[in-house]
């Protein structure tokens, strides 16, 4: 079968840095993408790694490393608003893009 | 302004009912999603379409149908035999086929049956 595994909870404080990890096993893979959901909301996106390394856009980073199946979130700086679900999504092949379960962060005073 | 809508945000249906979920986007996109959300849960894909007149399974499609006569919509039916329909509904689209592209959601629609 095909499977994202990434943590279900994580709490940090407002100011800290915070790392969300996630491990697939997949068919196909075509690229590590992160997305962002507030409660009630739609996910938004917020980065993408189709090569291993890190990218970075502002505060957050990501990084993947395709011989380990492996990809990260980095979120520095915390803020409150960064209180959300965080998803990251696996291209498997043209059209077709499988999510994990989420990632609840929980940002702190 | 290019996006997607869902209509109705909120939507309440007797058991045993069909239902229609309406997604409609003006990004030009030639593909488009369904996406099933429970609480706590993860995006599961109920189907998608890479252009019109064609649309493809998810992983959970029993007891959903779509159509995509126009690029620019792709309603849901949630019919009778899916026997636990009481989810939250998120219609998404995406440019092209390339790992880079990102989908786009629309806001959502609740769907709660009694």
């Amino acid at each position: 079968g095909q499977s994202l595994e990434q943590p279900s909870e994580v709490t940090a404080v407002e100011g800290a840095i915070v790392q969300i990890n996630c491990t697939y096993q997949t068919s196909g893979f075509y690229g590590l993408s992160w997305y962002q959901q507030h409660d009630g909301g739609a996910p938004t996106f917020l980065s993408y790694n189709g090569l291993d390394g890190l990218e970075e856009t502002g505060r957050f980073s990501s990084f993947l490393s395709r011989s380990d199946s492996y990809g990260y979130l980095l979120l520095q700086e915390l803020q409150m608003k960064d209180s959300a679900s965080y998803f990251c999504a696996v291209n498997t092949g043209g059209f077709k893009t499988i999510f994990g379960a989420g990632t609840r962060l929980f940002v702190k005073a | 302004d290019g996006g997607i809508t869902q209509s109705p945000k909120y939507l309440f249906r007797k058991e045993g009912q069909n239902v229609t979920l309406s997604c409609e986007q003006n990004l030009n996109h030639d593909a488009m999603y369904w996406y099933r959300q429970d609480p706590g849960q993860g995006l599961r894909l109920i189907y998608y379409s890479q252009i019109v007149n064609d649309f493809q399974k998810g992983d959970i499609a029993e007891g959903y149908s779509v159509s995509r006569e126009k690029k620019e919509s792709f309603p849901l039916t949630v019919t009778s035999a899916q026997k636990n329909p009481t989810a939250f509904y998120l219609c998404a689209s995406k440019q092209g086929p390339w790992s880079y592209n990102e989908q786009f959601f629309g806001p959502g629609t609740r769907l709660t049956v009694l």
